[in-house]
């Protein structure tokens, strides 16, 4: 059983452009949380999704970041416009539905590091 | 805030030791969890405890709950030098969607 994916490990962009960043859960998890995580700091929560649903989004700024989760294919956390100040590793973990055992626990990714230039 | 914090914030011992961490938090909480990362890389679980639960073991670490302290502890017996490494504590809270609130971490350094 594979664990959570994402990709690309390593992006690097110049301020104005867009990142995309792409998360995989584990086989049978249907909730994924997206979390950043600044240099010597621990990880800050940005958005929860379920397939097809944003269900907490409060740690996401307000502007130029999105999230989806849609039916088919991996969850995409989107930032527009990048500026220095996005650059961190981005993590993404999944947790299996919350009727099954084990529910509550996160599986987190090996991350995104973004680095703005 | 929910936020857990990990104490100490550096740890320094010789291989064959045992580590303890601590994690103190602020609310009423659903699970506690504790992650490891290596320098760079991902985190990776090591042991969920729910707040009915006082204690659980895996192989050789012991993770403790004291939910009327609001705190917990990460025992790493018979260290290695592979278990240096950063540790942190991340809870949940009822209410939260199960989001996790994570502290700054203690960054263990196993000497062989």
């Amino acid at each position: 059983n594979a664990g959570v994916m994402q990709n690309p490990r390593h992006l690097v962009r110049r301020r104005g452009q867009e990142a995309r960043l792409r998360c995989s859960p584990m086989k049978g998890h249907s909730h994924v949380y997206w979390y950043r995580q600044l240099p010597e700091e621990g990880l800050k929560f940005m958005v929860y999704l379920q397939k097809e649903n944003i269900i907490d989004e409060s740690g996401m700024p307000k502007e130029r970041f999105s999230a989806e989760f849609p039916k088919e294919g991996p969850s995409i956390l989107r930032i527009q416009q990048v500026v220095r100040g996005d650059s961190a590793a981005y993590f993404c973990a999944s947790s299996p539905p919350t009727w099954g055992g084990g529910f509550g626990e996160q599986y987190v990714g090996p991350g995104t590091r973004l680095t703005v230039t | 805030s929910q936020q857990g914090e990990e104490d100490p914030q550096a740890l320094s011992i010789q291989e064959g030791e045992n580590a303890t961490m601590n994690c103190s938090y602020k609310t009423s909480i659903n699970n506690l969890q504790w992650y490891r990362q290596n320098s760079g890389r991902g985190l990776v679980h090591l042991i969920l405890i729910r707040s009915n639960e006082r204690e659980k073991h895996s192989g050789r670490l012991r993770v403790t709950l004291d939910t009327s302290k609001k705190s917990s502890s990460l025992l790493i017996t018979a260290s290695r030098a592979a278990d240096t490494a950063s540790y942190f504590c991340a809870t949940d809270f009822p209410g939260s969607n199960y989001k996790l609130t994570f502290g700054k971490g203690t960054l263990l350094t196993v000497n062989p």
